[in-house]
């Protein structure tokens, strides 16, 4: 089965700092690996996500993230924040084409300051 | 873009009680859907799915006789909280996946704050 680690649970970062989100994953398969960010209060919106080529996928409100196979990691980038990147960000990975299911990190929450 | 509601947002409900949530995809048919649970400053933990017209798959020890979900048609799918308590006050947020879209893809909709007292 699948898991999915995000190493920090809370990212404080000034504004207009660039900022990085961990994510590690475990799987022996094939995988799809996502983004999502989480206003209070609200649903999942997707921010990025890796299928196949391109190891570097960008993403909306400027955020990108870099797939490495060899270290399973799909770490989340933007290289200045605004205080309106202050949400909680989810990655997670769906194995394969035929898997169903989403396996979601415990999340990270990044506090951006003035 | 591909649009999934929630309804209520939120509500509250005495212990006993059971309580209804709808999820709807607005602008797109969804031959599965997901429902998720989420706990203060926690992740998400997936629940089931859900495929319409036939029975929801619950994953490991999540009770379906507590956790009823309903998929009757290709926009709408809900579940039902029997017999709350307490410990069933989460955030509940379901997703929905486009019939004729990309299938690795799910739209989520706005999650739906549940307290029981």
């Amino acid at each position: 089965a699948q898991s999915v680690t995000q190493l920090d649970s809370q990212v404080p970062v000034f504004e207009e700092a660039p900022v990085e989100l961990r994510c590690n994953y475990s799987s022996s398969v094939s995988v799809y690996l996502f983004w999502y960010v989480q206003y209070p209060n609200q649903g999942l919106q997707l921010l990025l996500k890796y299928l196949s080529g391109s190891t570097l996928v960008k993403g909306i409100n400027g955020f990108e993230a870099e797939f490495n196979k060899s270290q399973t990691s799909f770490h989340l980038r933007k290289p200045s924040v605004h205080i309106s990147d202050t949400a909680e960000y989810f990655c997670a990975v769906r194995v394969g084409a035929a898997g169903n299911k989403l396996t979601f990190g415990g999340g990270t929450r990044v506090l951006v300051k003035p | 873009g591909a649009v999934v509601s929630q309804h209520p947002s939120w509500v509250i409900c005495k212990s006993g009680t059971s309580v209804k949530i709808e999820c709807r995809s607005l602008d797109f048919q969804a031959t599965t859907m997901f429902w998720y649970r989420q706990f203060p400053k926690q992740s998400l933990m997936l629940m089931a799915t859900s495929n319409e017209g036939s029975k929801a798959t619950y994953e490991q020890g999540v009770e379906k006789d507590k956790f009823l979900i309903n998929h009757a048609s290709l926009t709408l799918s809900t579940l039902t909280v029997t017999s709350a308590h307490p410990e069933d006050s989460s955030f509940y947020i379901c997703s929905a996946r486009d019939r004729g879209g990309r299938q690795y893809e799910q739209y989520f909709g706005p999650g739906t704050r549940l307290t029981v007292t």
